[in-house]
């Protein structure tokens, strides 16, 4: 089964600081991307970051970096500088298979401390 | 410009009540998605549409009725919903179905049924 598991419901961040939100997935498929989207409180749901499987390359965008272990079906996203406007809720997904369906994790609240 | 728009943002009904929420993409993408998501949990996908044809109903009850009445419009008939209905109703295109292509969100329906 694909699953993709979140391990920290909640964590947070002074403001100016680096925190890492980690991900670990499950898939027998060799070709699927990873993603990360961010949903502030009562706000639309948006893409962060994205990351190919057969890329070894981590993907970056801006203050946003994930560590992409693909051996150890790892995907974490690192934010660096923390502003406040990053506060929200992060969740972790994949697609893979013939239907190509988006599997969430559970989510991480993030708060942000001036 | 990455834009889905949904209207309305709120909506309040009774459980005989018949309403509609809209969505709409000016992307060009072939694929629109209707999700349900409640309160502090990721997604759960209702109904997929490529090329304007129903490709996946996630055994969603026939209280809810997908349209696709062309490739920038999704609409979603309610009629005769239960309270635990109430929930945020998202929409969602990517440029094709099934493909590796991120899903665009928009911003969401709040519905609550009395």
């Amino acid at each position: 089964a694909q699953t993709v598991t979140q391990s920290q419901p909640e964590m947070s961040v002074q403001e100016a600081e680096t925190v890492t939100l980690s991900c670990t997935y499950d898939t027998s498929e060799s070709d699927y991307y990873l993603f990360w989207y961010k949903q502030p409180p009562s706000r639309q749901m948006i893409l962060v970051i994205r990351q190919e499987a057969y890329k070894q390359q981590n993907a970056t965008e801006n203050r946003f970096s994930v560590n992409f272990q693909k051996a150890a079906k790892s995907f974490s996203l690192k934010i660096s500088d923390s502003q406040l406007g990053d506060a929200a809720m992060y969740f972790c997904a994949h697609n893979a298979g013939n239907n190509r369906k988006l599997i969430w994790g559970l989510g991480t609240s993030l708060a942000v401390n001036p | 410009d990455t834009e889905v728009t949904q209207t309305p943002k709120h909506l309040v009904m009774g459980m005989t009540n018949k309403k509609s929420l809209k969505c709409e993409q000016h992307m060009g993408h072939r694929a629109m998605y209707w999700y349900k998501q409640k309160a502090k949990k990721p997604p759960e996908l209702m109904f997929v549409y490529s090329y304007e044809k129903l490709s996946i109903n996630e055994s969603v009850p026939s209280r809810f009725s997908p349209e696709c009445p062309n490739s920038s419009l999704l609409n979603l008939h309610l009629h005769a919903l239960q309270p635990e209905d109430s929930a945020l109703y998202l929409c969602a295109s990517s440029q094709f179905w099934p493909g590796p292509e991120t899903q665009y969100f928009g911003p969401g329906t709040r519905l609550l049924v009395l």
